[in-house]
Formats: C-alpha cells, structure tokens, sequence
C-alpha cells in the first residue's frame, strides 16, 4: 500500500539557519511527489512538485527538494528560513492520472529568532 | 492567480443534522476532489469525482457521504446525519485533465460537531 512518512513530527530552526525536512514514501508505480504548506488557519498551497527528468526541483519561496529513488526519499530544503515559514509542511505522493495524493502526517516548523 | 473557493470557513453543528459544504473548483479544472483533515491527524483522500460521477471513493465515504456538482461552477459534499467524529477541515480540490496529477487545494471548511 501506498505510504507517505515524515519522521519529524515538529522542527524548531533559528532564522536564517538552513532547513531540511524529511519524507520517505513507499508506492508501487513511479511515483509523483509534492510538498504542500499549511499555515495557520489556512489552506494547503503547493510548494513544489516531481513528475520526472531532473531530479532535484525548485519550488516557490526559495524552497527546493531532491528526490532520490534508491532512498525513495523527497526531502525539502531551503538554505535560509524566514520567520514566515513558520507553518506545516505536507509531503504527498501521488502517481500518473486520477490516483488520489497520499499524505503524509505533516511536520510543524517553528521559526526563532 | 485563479483559486478554489469554499464556503463556509467555519460551521458549528449539532450531532444529526446534515451539513452541506461547498466549493468552487478553478474555473477550466475538470477533476474535483473532497479531502479531510481531523485535527492534528493527517489529510485524508475522501472522493474524486469526473465527467460528473464518482471515479474513486475511500473508505471514509461511506453511506452519509454525498457529492454533487448542481451546475457549471458549485460542487457539493453533503453529510446527511453529523456525528462527532466528523469534525475536521474538508478540503475541496480540483486539478485539470493535461496538468498531471498536480491539484490545487482551497483553504478549506472547519467543521464542528457538537
């Protein structure tokens, strides 16, 4: 079955300090991958996505993430956080066609100053 | 930039009654999908729909569940009798048939049972 695991459940970085948050999935076919951001009392707003070809994909604010298939991992990165990210970050997997996204339990980032 | 809408941001209700949520998918989108999320827990695939009919339900979706797309633009999910545990953010998204699988969510319906 198809499964989506963000093993941080809650990250705290100092702004301006680099950001790495983690996803591993598990998914039978070639998969799609998304991160999505929720913030407070907000929607779920994609941040970036991988259908194919180059495998490390930039997204919006600054975000960027790699997929490595020999890890089936999809890490996001960002270089240097701003207060603003603060918010929770969804990694989803999902495949060719109508295949529902399969979510992953979300990591919450909190931003220090 | 176009966006799903929904309405309504927050509804209170009591245990038993029906709910409607509703939303606006973006505009030339042709799949549309009702997601959920209970607090603290993560977000859930609860139906898709196409061509106007249902092409994949979970098994969330069961009896009380309904969808509908009344006209061009509103698509609908209806809870027919609430209970507790359906208390959670319903997410309506839609994607386009040539964008992949990639779907663009709303901001989502806060639902409480009371």
């Amino acid at each position: 079955a198809q499964s989506v695991t963000q093993p941080d459940i809650h990250i705290t970085v100092s702004e301006g300090a680099s950001l790495e948050l983690r996803c591993n999935y598990s998914y039978g076919a070639t998969p799609y991958l998304f991160w999505y951001v929720q913030s407070p009392g907000q929607g779920l707003q994609l941040l970036l996505k991988y259908f194919s070809g180059d495998t490390l994909v930039q997204g919006i604010k600054g975000f960027e993430a790699e997929f490595k298939r020999s890890q089936s991992s999809f890490n996001l990165r960002k270089p240097s956080v701003h207060w603003s990210d603060a918010a929770e970050y969804f990694c989803a997997v999902g495949a060719k066609g109508n295949t529902p996204l399969v979510f992953g339990k979300g990591t919450r980032l909190s931003v220090i100053a | 930039e176009p966006e799903v809408t929904q309405t309504p941001s927050h509804q209170v209700t009591q245990m038993g009654q029906e709910v409607i949520l509703r939303c606006v998918p973006i505009s030339n989108h042709l799949y549309f999908y009702w997601y959920r999320q209970i607090l603290g827990q993560k977000v859930e695939f609860l139906v898709s729909f196409y061509n106007n009919e249902i092409s994949e339900k979970s098994e969330i979706f069961d009896d009380q569940f309904s969808v509908e797309r009344p006209d061009g633009s509103n698509f609908t999910l209806k809870i027919r009798s609430t209970k507790l545990e359906d208390s959670a953010m319903y997410f309506c998204a839609s994607r386009t048939a040539i964008s992949g699988n990639t779907i663009y969510f709303g901001e989502g319906s806060w639902l409480t049972v009371v």
